[in-house]
């Protein structure tokens, strides 16, 4: 079973860093696109970027170029999304999510990150 | 950035009812790569069809895409209580990938 399951939720303040994974299992880690989506509360779905965890390929959105790092380890069939200085505005759920020959088929069950003083 | 607009914002239909979503694109995109997404409360959006009109694994028949170009349509042709949900287009052609703003399908 194709299984995506996501690091659990968080609580950071504004200026601190952090790093969510979402780790794949039951299918070959390595040859499908793993994109990280966000969706802010009560709002739509953003797409960020995705890597390919075969040799690490990344493309970013240009909206959030700068902002955030993808990356994965396939070793441990695990992907990444990184902040180095949050702000309130981060405040979302971030969702990964798999892509091969189809769209994003298989989701992560998301992970709260919330940015507060 | 390929913009997807969605219509309507929200639509009020009763069980059994017919569901028309549509969603328009600031620029050609090729059938190939559009995709429709279900996203209950609480959940993680379900892919629903992909290539404009082939359903995903699972999905009910009731459910149908089409359209070409820069207009494309997801049809529920016999509403059930558990499609009541937001629905999202997604253009996977180019990068970046983009998706529509969502179309809320609630009960009258």
């Amino acid at each position: 079973e194709v299984q995506l399951v996501q690091s659990g939720a968080e609580v950071k303040k504004p200026g601190e860093s952090l790093k969510i994974s979402c780790k794949g299992s039951g299918y070959s880690f390595s040859n499908y696109w793993i994109a990280w989506v966000r969706q802010m509360p009560g709002k739509g779905l953003e797409w960020m970027g995705i890597i390919y965890p075969s040799d690490s390929d990344t493309t970013y959105n240009p909206s959030f170029q700068g902002q955030v790092t993808i990356s994965a380890d396939k070793s441990i069939s695990t992907a990444y999304l990184q902040w180095i200085n949050l702000k309130a505005s981060d405040t979302a759920i971030y969702y990964c999510a798999r892509s091969g020959g189809l769209p994003f088929d298989y989701w992560g069950q998301g992970t709260l990150v919330t940015v507060s003083s | 950035e390929i913009v997807l607009t969605q219509s309507p914002g929200t639509l009020s239909l009763s069980p059994g009812e017919r569901a028309t979503l549509s969603c328009r694109a600031s620029q050609s995109v090729s059938s190939t790569y559009l995709a429709w997404y279900q996203q209950k409360p609480g959940q993680a959006p379900r892919l629903l069809i992909y290539g404009a009109s082939s359903r995903a694994t699972g999905i009910p028949d009731r459910f149908s895409g089409s359209g070409s170009g820069t207009d494309f349509t997801l049809t529920i042709s016999r509403l059930e209580p558990e499609d009541f949900a937001v629905y999202y287009c997604q253009q996977y052609a180019n990068s970046p990938q983009t998706f529509g703003q969502g179309t809320k399908v609630e009960i009258k």
